[in-house]
């Protein structure tokens, strides 16, 4: 039973637009989302992340956008570039204090941009 | 600076042979923890360790085995038990602390059983 689901496994993007990479969690106790980006052969590398009291975090061309009562989130990418083409995987956490703060990923989203 | 390190990149074992993946870290993180990466999956949890000498089996550990002697070093067997081992093997670091979440990940490994 999957907790963090990426309905889409693969989006083809025209460089210059915009991307947008879906996921979906089941979980309620998750309060803290990433997302990570992965080139093949290499690991994961963080990208941007949110908490679940903000509903909207920025880094440059990157924004994820978290709907806690749809319990959905969405990583933008704009404009995007040749260099984004990589598999990008959304993970979920409940950040317990005193233990292990398990990390749930979901199964990737491949995107590739067009030149 | 500093890092994960696995080894080897790429891994090729014959059916009913051990091997063990490296993954060594110089970023003073206190926990450690193996992944593994199969087409079309998320990242799945085989082991973990928050201090040295000890562990927890994650999701998937049948078949694997762990050790935690120095804090550096986390090294993943994998037995023969293991049914279906050909995968991308991921190894991950973070500061155990609170507000701390996200992971440092290695290069990972790919094992493949020939």
């Amino acid at each position: 039973d999957q907790q963090v689901k990426q309905n889409s496994p693969s989006l083809s993007v025209q460089e210059g637009r915009i991307s947008i990479l879906n996921c979906d969690y089941t979980n309620s106790m998750f309060d803290y989302f990433l997302w990570y980006k992965k080139y093949p052969a290499e690991g994961p590398t963080f990208l941007i992340s949110i908490s679940s009291i903000k509903d909207k975090n920025e880094d440059g061309r990157f924004t994820v956008f978290l709907n806690k009562s749809a319990k959905h989130l969405s990583l933008h990418i704009v404009p995007s570039q040749p260099g984004d083409s990589a598999v990008y995987f959304c993970a979920a956490s409940t950040r317990l204090k005193t233990s292990y703060d398990k990390v749930i990923f979901g199964p990737g989203t491949s995107l590739s941009v067009i030149p | 600076d500093g890092g994960i390190t696995q080894s080897p990149k790429y891994l090729f074992r014959k059916e009913g042979q051990n091997v063990t993946l490296s993954c060594e870290q110089n970023l003073n993180h206190d926990a450690m923890y193996w992944y593994r990466q199969d087409p079309g999956q998320g990242l799945r949890l085989i082991y973990y360790s928050q201090i040295v000498n000890d562990f927890q089996k994650g999701d998937i550990a049948e078949g694997y085995s762990v050790s935690r002697e120095k804090k550096e070093s986390f090294p993943l067997t994998v037995t023969s038990a293991q049914k279906n081992p050909t995968a991308f093997y991921l190894c991950a670091s973070r500061i155990r602390s609170t507000g701390m979440v996200g992971y440092t990940f290695g290069s990972g490994t790919r094992l493949t059983v020939v």
